[in-house]
């Protein structure tokens, strides 16, 4: 039961490169969630997605992209890499709810550590 | 906006003692759900516990169990007999319900179990 997988665990970039941190999940979830933690920090939300081909903005979504073209994939894209984005990036899934009856937590992959130099 | 607050960087607790952490929210919701997540050096996110808004019972799990009063938004989280494995970021977060399973976290309480 493999649950979140997030590859690579760890990445030095230089500025100005992009990457994509690879994200996928074999719940079968619908919502997936890319979140950030910087030292001392605790999660912030860059982008969610409801379901396949759906994505939506987090809190801090600038210098991102994501895309959901399947249900158990969700990669994160960082087209211009700067040292703000410098940080742990976490990927989450979770079941899609049923309103007040649901109890739904997500389930996080082991992370991956990026510094941008 | 929702907002969670831990108002306590870092604690210690001995080894088989009781620790509480505090947590806070900030809502306009009725109906949401709260959780206490575990972060030990490994950086893995682990369910703690997890309280829903609408019932009244604080929810238990083994020695980990919660205070939940919804009027004062406040959601501590009591860790009884404390281990050595119980050394840890946790992390309190807010969902609401039905909007997009969003979370919202706390900035996190560093636990050190001592021997």
């Amino acid at each position: 039961n493999a649950g979140v997988t997030q590859t690579p665990k760890f990445r030095i970039l230089k500025i100005g490169q992009s990457m994509t941190l690879q994200c996928t999940q074999d719940m079968n979830h619908n919502y997936m969630y890319w979140y950030r933690q910087d030292p001392g920090m605790g999660l912030k939300l860059i982008y969610y997605s409801v379901g396949a081909g759906i994505t939506d903005k987090g809190e801090v979504p600038n210098g991102y992209n994501v895309s959901r073209s399947t249900t158990e994939d969700f990669p994160l894209r960082l087209e211009l890499a700067a040292p703000s984005q410098t940080s742990v990036y976490f990927c989450a899934s979770s079941s899609l709810g049923n309103g007040m009856s649901s109890n739904q937590p997500q389930h996080f992959g082991d992370g991956t550590r990026l510094s941008i130099l | 906006a929702q907002t969670v607050t831990q108002s306590q960087p870092e604690m210690s607790v001995q080894e088989a003692e009781t620790v509480t952490l505090s947590c806070t929210y900030d809502t306009s919701e009725s109906n949401y759900y709260l959780f206490w997540y575990k972060q030990p050096p490994s950086r893995q996110m682990i369910l703690v516990i997890r309280q829903e808004a609408y019932k009244q019972q604080n929810a238990t799990e083994n020695r980990f169990s919660v205070n939940f009063q919804k009027a004062a938004k406040s959601f501590s989280l009591k860790i009884s007999d404390s281990q050595l494995g119980d050394t840890a970021m946790y992390f309190c977060a807010f969902m609401k319900s039905f909007t997009g399973n969003q979370f919202y976290f706390g900035t996190g309480t560093s636990l050190t179990v001592i021997p």
